[in-house]
């Protein structure tokens, strides 16, 4: 049984490009969450996707936009890149209500 | 705003050497806290949920309790192998988790 799956694992790109990192969730899951990890700190909250549709979403500016596909799979799309990009970006799943958070192991992005 | 502040950030251990993590949190209508658990280069790996004062999990040398303002994390002779960074997320209103920034334990033989 796969786990949440992330894509790519690392990537660099230059200051003012755009992105795009990609995740499965794990099968049965059909809530997909963003999160932000910088180097020595805990994951921060960017948003959340269940039908399709972004429900809930944390202090990120619009630069940071997301979507949700019928299967469930998701996009973090992150434009204008700033060297304050650079972090460890989770994906996390689950099923119903209150379970618990299922991550991936991230994408590794550095803007240089 | 949701507050969430784990201490110490680093601990060293010897190998058998017991220790307790604390998790503080500032939360309107908790809903549950969270313990991770992070490796280098992975993802957090879920641990125990805890939902209300007095609650205890407990998972091979691992022990979680909940307290009404704090969450400790109780290591039990630990080996090696628990070297990691325990993480610890509250859940209020809404799906969001937000994380304390963590705590890295390091277990040496």
């Amino acid at each position: 049984d796969a786990g949440v799956t992330q894509s790519p694992t690392h990537l660099i790109k230059t200051r003012g490009q755009q992105v795009t990192l990609r995740c499965s969730p794990k099968s049965g899951h059909d809530t997909v969450s963003w999160y932000q990890q910088a180097l020595g700190q805990g994951p921060q909250f960017i948003f959340q996707y269940y039908e399709e549709e972004e429900r809930q979403r944390g202090n990120f500016p619009d630069r940071f936009s997301g979507h949700q596909f019928p299967n469930y799979s998701s996009e973090l799309n992150v434009n204008a890149l700033l060297l304050g990009d650079s972090a460890l970006y989770l994906c996390a799943s689950r099923g119903q209500d209150n379970s618990p958070l299922h991550f991936g192991n991230g994408t590794r992005l550095t803007v240089t | 705003e949701d507050q969430v502040t784990q201490s110490p950030e680093a601990l060293r251990l010897q190998e058998g050497e017991s220790s307790s993590l604390n998790c503080s949190y500032t939360v309107s209508g908790l809903r549950g806290l969270f313990w991770y658990r992070q490796d280098p280069g992975k993802g957090p790996e879920f641990l125990f949920t805890l939902y209300s004062a007095g609650e205890e999990k407990e998972k091979e040398r691992l022990k979680a309790t909940l307290t009404k303002k704090e969450s400790f994390l109780h290591i039990t002779a630990p080996k090696p192998e628990d070297s990691a960074t325990y993480l610890c997320a509250v859940k209020a209103a809404g799906n969001k988790l937000t994380f304390g920034g963590g705590t890295r334990v390091l277990v040496k033989p």
